[in-house]
C-alpha cells in the first residue's frame, strides 16, 4: 500500500518568514495530493490540494509543489502569520486497494512573534 | 446549516463495552469514510463506503465494525476487541470515491473523542 513520510515534525519560524513542509510518497500510481491544517482540538480542513498532472499550485499565501519522478511534494507558505500556528499534514490517494487517503504523521508550526 | 457531524464530542467507556460513534452529513455525498487519530501521530483509515449497503477495510479494520443502511449515516462500532480504542475519531465524506482525475476533496466532521478505562 501508500507509504507517506512527512517532515520535520515540528517547524519553528519568524513571523512573516516562509516555511516549507515536505512529504514523500511510495505508490507511482498515486494521483492526488491534498493538504490538511487543524487547530488543537479540531477537524482537519484542506488547504490546498494538486493532482499529478500539474506541477505547481497556488492560492495566495500558500503554494503546493509536485515532483512525479522523485515522489515527493511539499508545502510553502509566505509571510507566516500567527494565524498559521497549527498542525499541517499531508496526503497521497492512489486508489488502489483502500480508497482512503494515507497521511503523514504531521508537522507542528510555531509561528514566533 | 450543511455539512458533516458527529455526536457525541466527548465518549467515555469501561473496557469491554462496545460503544457506537455517530456520523451524519447532509451534502448529499455517495462516500464516507471513518479515521482514527493518535497523538503524534497521522490520520489512519479504519473503514469506507462508496455507496449504500456496500463499505471496505481500511488499514486498522480490526476490532471495529460499520454500516452504511442510509447515504447520510454511517455509524462506527469500537467493540471490545479492539486492544487500544483510546483515540481521536474523525468521520469524513466526499462526492464520491473518485473521478477521472482522482479523488474528491474528503470533508471531515469535527470528530469524537473516545476514552475508554
Amino acid at each position: 500500500g501508500e507509504n507517506v513520510e512527512q517532515h520535520p515534525s515540528t517547524l519553528s519560524v519568524q513571523e512573516g518568514d516562509s516555511a516549507v513542509i515536505k512529504c514523500t510518497y511510495s505508490d507511482s500510481a498515486s494521483n492526488y495530493f491534498p493538504w490538511y491544517k487543524q487547530e488543537l482540538g479540531k477537524r482537519p480542513q484542506l488547504i490546498i490540494d494538486i493532482r499529478s498532472n500539474v506541477g505547481e499550485k497556488k492560492d495566495q499565501r500558500i503554494a503546493v509543489t509536485l515532483n512525479k519522478t522523485a515522489k515527493h511534494f511539499s508545502l510553502h507558505i509566505t509571510e507566516t502569520q500567527p494565524e498559521d500556528s497549527a498542525v499541517y499534514f499531508c496526503a497521497a490517494y492512489s486508489g488502489g486497494g483502500a480508497d482512503g487517503l494515507t497521511f503523514g504523521k504531521g508537522t507542528h508550526l510555531i509561528i514566533q512573534p | 446549516d450543511g455539512g458533516i457531524t458527529q455526536s457525541p464530542k466527548y465518549l467515555f467507556r469501561k473496557e469491554g463495552q462496545n460503544v457506537t460513534l455517530s456520523c451524519e452529513q447532509n451534502l448529499n455525498h455517495d462516500a464516507m469514510y471513518w479515521y482514527r487519530q493518535d497523538p503524534g501521530q497521522g490520520l489512519r483509515l479504519i473503514y469506507y463506503s462508496q455507496i449504500v449497503n456496500d463499505f471496505q477495510k481500511g488499514d486498522i479494520a480490526e476490532g471495529y465494525s460499520v454500516s452504511r443502511e442510509k447515504k447520510e449515516s454511517f455509524p462506527l462500532t469500537v467493540t471490545s476487541a479492539q486492544k487500544n480504542p483510546t483515540a481521536f475519531y474523525l468521520c469524513a465524506s466526499s462526492i464520491g470515491a473518485r473521478g477521472l482525475a482522482g479523488a474528491y476533496e474528503q470533508y471531515f466532521g469535527p470528530g469524537t473523542r473516545l476514552t475508554v478505562t
